[in-house]
């Protein structure tokens, strides 16, 4: 099992749906990190967050410790989100990370 | 203007033969890193460099060395030991150890 698991795998949603891409994982976090992935495959980091929430623009994210879970949500979403977006963790104790293996979103005129 | 930079974008070269993605960057980050990413997998690491001279192997690092000779530039080099080199490579900085990376845009090798 991964350490960290991502869903959903693939996206696909109409322009100015809201949208929620999920991550889990099972290791003690420092941080969670959620980052996007062009079709050229440059990545941007989106949010860096070990508590609560993060927003910025139209995107949100929430990160709930106890349950080792964390959302990505995009409101109001539009062509211009269609990327990978990846969710990735900073391990405690040992500074290493680990990454989800993305979700796919399409978002369809 | 600010960050890292990956060349070629795209690069082939025949089994056998070593190959060395260059990674440079201009943001005063002291770590560095190189990434792998396969189709379906999460990106996993390869090498990682706190500090200049110094480097770590991280998961994956049979079949691949780095140098890190001076703070803006990690290269990488695939050596004809890695038995499935052709992947999407991607490179990486921080401030420090583990906080907010900056990617660069990648390079996607092809071994024929």
């Amino acid at each position: 099992k991964n350490e960290v698991e991502q869903s959903p795998q693939n996206l696909t949603a109409q322009e100015g749906e809201f949208i929620t891409i999920n991550c889990s994982y099972s290791v003690g976090i420092s941080a969670l990190h959620w980052l996007q992935q062009h079709p050229g495959g440059g990545i941007v980091s989106l949010f860096m967050l070990s508590s609560g929430k993060k927003k910025h623009g139209r995107l949100i994210a929430t990160i709930n410790i106890q349950e080792k879970h964390s959302s990505l949500h995009i409101t109001a979403s539009h062509p211009r989100d269609s990327a990978v977006y990846i969710c990735a963790v900073g391990v405690d104790n040992n500074n290493d990370m680990r990454f989800g293996a993305g979700t796919r979103l399409t978002v369809k005129p | 203007d600010g960050g890292i930079t990956q060349s070629p974008k795209y690069l082939f070269r025949k089994e056998g033969q070593n190959v060395t993605l260059s990674c440079e960057q201009n943001l005063n980050h002291d770590a560095m890193y190189w990434y792998r990413q396969d189709p379906g997998q999460g990106l996993r690491l390869i090498y990682y460099s706190q500090i200049v001279n110094d480097f770590q192997k991280g998961d994956i690092a049979e079949g691949y060395s780095v140098s890190r000779e001076k703070k803006e530039s990690f290269p990488l080099t695939v050596t004809s030991a890695q038995k499935n080199p052709t992947a999407f490579y991607l490179c990486a900085s921080s401030k420090w150890a583990y906080n907010e990376q900056f990617f660069g845009p990648g390079t996607r090798l092809t071994v024929l």
